[in-house]
């Protein structure tokens, strides 16, 4: 059981290329986010997902897209890469439910670099 | 919309002393809060959380929190700081039937040796 798994680790990109963030869960989550995380200012919720093929926008989703065709992965693109996104980006799963007080399971991270 | 404030940017305290980081929260309805911790370049670790019940939380490492539902505040507490116990720890507060979890900003704790 892996848990939250992303990658890469670690990128650097120029400025208007495109990449995608790789999210994946084993412990067959329904729900999945994906974080943006920024000195001063905490975590930082860009786009979300209840199930396969519903996503839905989050506190920051400009220049970022999401889909969701399988349960267990959630990928996060960019389309466009601006030096304003530079940031470590986190992914997080859980079961659905929320009115049961779920606890949110993180990935590792992923520390992106826009030059 | 829920929000969480973490007063403090960073806490310093000696080794062996209490250690307290402070939350204050406002949702609307009865909350969901946690505590998570975050070590250099990892991912975030879930410490503790209150659901119902009980206002004192005991949670991983040594760690408990206190739901003050007057003051609207969870502060994480921990009798006996360790130097390992230096890192960054984030409040967060979900209401019940919202999947969206709202992040305070942080506080580094530094424990000195």
């Amino acid at each position: 059981n892996a848990g939250v798994t992303q990658t890469p680790k670690f990128q650097v990109l120029k400025t208007g290329q495109s990449m995608t963030l790789q999210c994946a869960q084993d412990m067959n989550h329904e729900y999945m986010s994906w974080y943006r995380q920024d000195p001063g200012m905490g975590l930082r919720l860009i786009h979300y997902s209840v199930g396969a093929g519903i996503t839905d926008q989050g506190e920051v989703p400009n220049g970022y897209n999401v889909s969701r065709s399988t349960t267990e992965d959630f990928p996060l693109r960019l389309l466009s890469a601006a030096p304003s996104q530079t940031s470590v980006y986190f992914c997080a799963s859980k079961p659905r439910q929320a009115g049961e007080g779920n606890t949110i399971y993180f990935g590792e991270g992923s520390w992106l670099t826009v030059v | 919309a829920q929000s969480v404030a973490q007063p403090e940017d960073q806490v310093n305290v000696a080794e062996g002393n209490p250690l307290t980081v402070k939350c204050t929260y406002s949702v609307s309805g009865n909350p969901y809060l946690f505590w998570y911790v975050q070590y250099p370049n990892r991912g975030l670790q879930f410490l503790l959380k209150y659901i119902t019940g009980d206002n004192l939380v005991k949670g991983s490492y040594g760690f408990e929190a206190e739901f003050n539902k007057s003051q609207t505040s969870f502060h994480l507490k921990k009798p006996s700081a360790l130097v390992s116990d230096s890192a960054l720890y984030f409040c967060a507060v979900r209401p019940p039937g919202n999947n969206r979890l709202a992040f305070g900003k942080g506080n580094q704790v530094v424990v000195i040796p």
